[in-house]
């Protein structure tokens, strides 16, 4: 079964500081992609990065940036000079492009950022 | 470009009845996801519409059902609602096998 697992329900980060969510997951297939989505509170979701599994080098986008460890089953997400923008919820995601666009989701990390 | 959309935003329901949503991809669009999302079970996938044809379906019971129209407008149904399907509603479009995926605000479904 592919299982995607966000261990850390919450975090917190000071405004302009770093922060990592972390993110698991489980497949036997070898083509898939990764991805992590912010929900902010008014709930529209939105793509922040994608990683592809075949591409060894991790994906960045601006402030956000992965660490894809494709033997670990690891893909965690680093936000660096975090702003009070950056609070959401935010979802680790999995998708086996056999199977068209179905995402699996993890559990989300709430993100706070102090000021 | 316009975003995906979905009516309506909120719903109110009782028990036993049925409810239809609607979702409009963003133009040229033609994959539409559908998404349950709620605090016990997170995020699931329910079903996806691509060219008017179900080409994934998730686990849930035949109560929950969908379809697609020809100008790729989606919608979906659920019968005979229960409590639990108290829930947002979410759906995303894509252009078809293509990566990126766009959510809609979703529809708030309430079961009394």
């Amino acid at each position: 079964a592919q299982t995607v697992t966000q261990s850390q329900p919450e975090m917190s980060v000071q405004e302009a500081e770093t922060v990592t969510l972390s993110c698991t997951y489980d497949t036997s297939e070898s083509d898939y992609y990764l991805f992590w989505y912010k929900q902010p509170p008014s709930r529209q979701m939105i793509l922040v990065i994608r990683q592809e599994a075949y591409k060894q080098q991790n994906a960045t986008e601006n402030r956000f940036s992965v660490n894809f460890q494709k033997a670990a089953k690891s893909f965690s997400l680093k936000i660096s000079d975090s702003q009070l923008g950056d609070a959401a919820m935010y979802f680790c995601a999995y998708k086996v492009p056999e199977y068209g666009n179905k995402l699996v989701f993890g559990a989300g990390t709430i993100l706070r950022v102090k000021s | 470009k316009a975003g995906v959309t979905q009516t309506p935003r909120y719903l109110i329901k009782t028990r036993g009845q049925q409810v239809t949503l609607s979702c409009s991809p963003i133009s040229g669009h033609r994959s539409v996801s559908w998404y349950q999302q709620t605090p016990g079970q997170g995020l699931q996938f329910l079903f996806e519409y691509f060219s008017e044809t179900q080409r994934n379906k998730g686990n849930f019971p035949g109560r929950f059902s969908g379809r697609q129209f020809s100008n790729s407008r989606s919608e979906m149904n659920v019968s005979t609602l229960e409590l639990g399907d108290s829930a947002l509603y979410l759906c995303a479009s894509s252009i078809g096998t293509g990566i990126e995926q766009y959510f809609g605000p979703g529809t708030r479904l309430t079961v009394t």
